[in-house]
């Protein structure tokens, strides 16, 4: 167990739909990271909040889009959802903000298809 | 950009070693992570390599070359758990990883 809470589990929705999936990260962790794990694309980064503020974007799509809030935890919204958007969703979560390596740890996952 | 290679599928039998190697190219390099995914579940963290040569934990070992943009994560006597995917990532001046697509390792008895 990582210590990085992540809820829900599983979500089956249909296209056009919006979800927020949602994230806890480790205690005394500030930084938390979202990524996308998909069968043909492997995992990849989309963004990163630090003590509440977006510190870096990486392949995140228009449609989405995430939060930090005072408690640290984080919300990532999904709307407009296409197919293609199915996918495990992790989140992760670091001490500092990533301006010096570290390691991330990952939460178990939101499993998400869309129908 | 970064770019990074790794096999897709391997098989080793219990009790074997096996490596498992990473080649990436990078504009920047700060490190190299190894993790352990089962399916469906999380990434775990294995290893870290920021020097040149070989760090060793347990029944697993990991080597980097930086001049070769080169990584292996060595596991010896394997175990049936030890059937996963193995990811690579390395990290530039963002320090966020980019991760390979992972090497699915099957043990068989």
């Amino acid at each position: 167990d990582s210590g990085v809470t992540q809820t829900p589990k599983h979500l089956i929705t249909a296209t056009g739909q919006r979800v927020t999936l949602r994230c806890s990260p480790r205690s005394g962790d500030l930084s938390v990271y979202w990524y996308q794990q998909s069968l043909d694309q492997g995992l990849q980064f989309l963004i990163q909040y630090y003590n509440g503020e977006e510190r870096a974007k990486g392949n995140i799509l228009e449609r989405f889009s995430a939060q930090q809030f005072p408690d640290l935890h984080s919300e990532l919204n999904l709307s407009s959802l296409e197919l293609g958007d199915s996918a495990l969703y992790f989140c992760a979560s670091s001490v500092a903000s990533a301006t010096a390596q570290e390691t991330q740890y990952f939460g178990p996952g939101t499993r998400l298809l869309v129908l | 950009g970064q770019n990074i290679d790794q096999p897709t599928e391997m098989t080793a039998t219990e009790g074997a070693i096996v490596q498992i190697n990473c080649t990436y190219q990078t504009s920047g390099f700060n490190g190299l992570f190894w993790y352990q995914q089962h399916a469906g579940e999380a990434p775990t963290f294995l290893s870290y390599n920021v020097l040149d040569g070989l760090e060793e934990k347990g029944r697993f070992s990991s080597f980097l070359s930086r001049s070769k943009g080169y990584s292996y994560l060595l596991l010896k006597e394997l175990q049936m758990k030890d059937s996963a995917s193995y990811l690579c990532a390395v990290t530039g001046g963002s320090y966020i990883p980019t991760f390979g697509r992972g090497t699915s390792l099957i043990v068989h008895p």
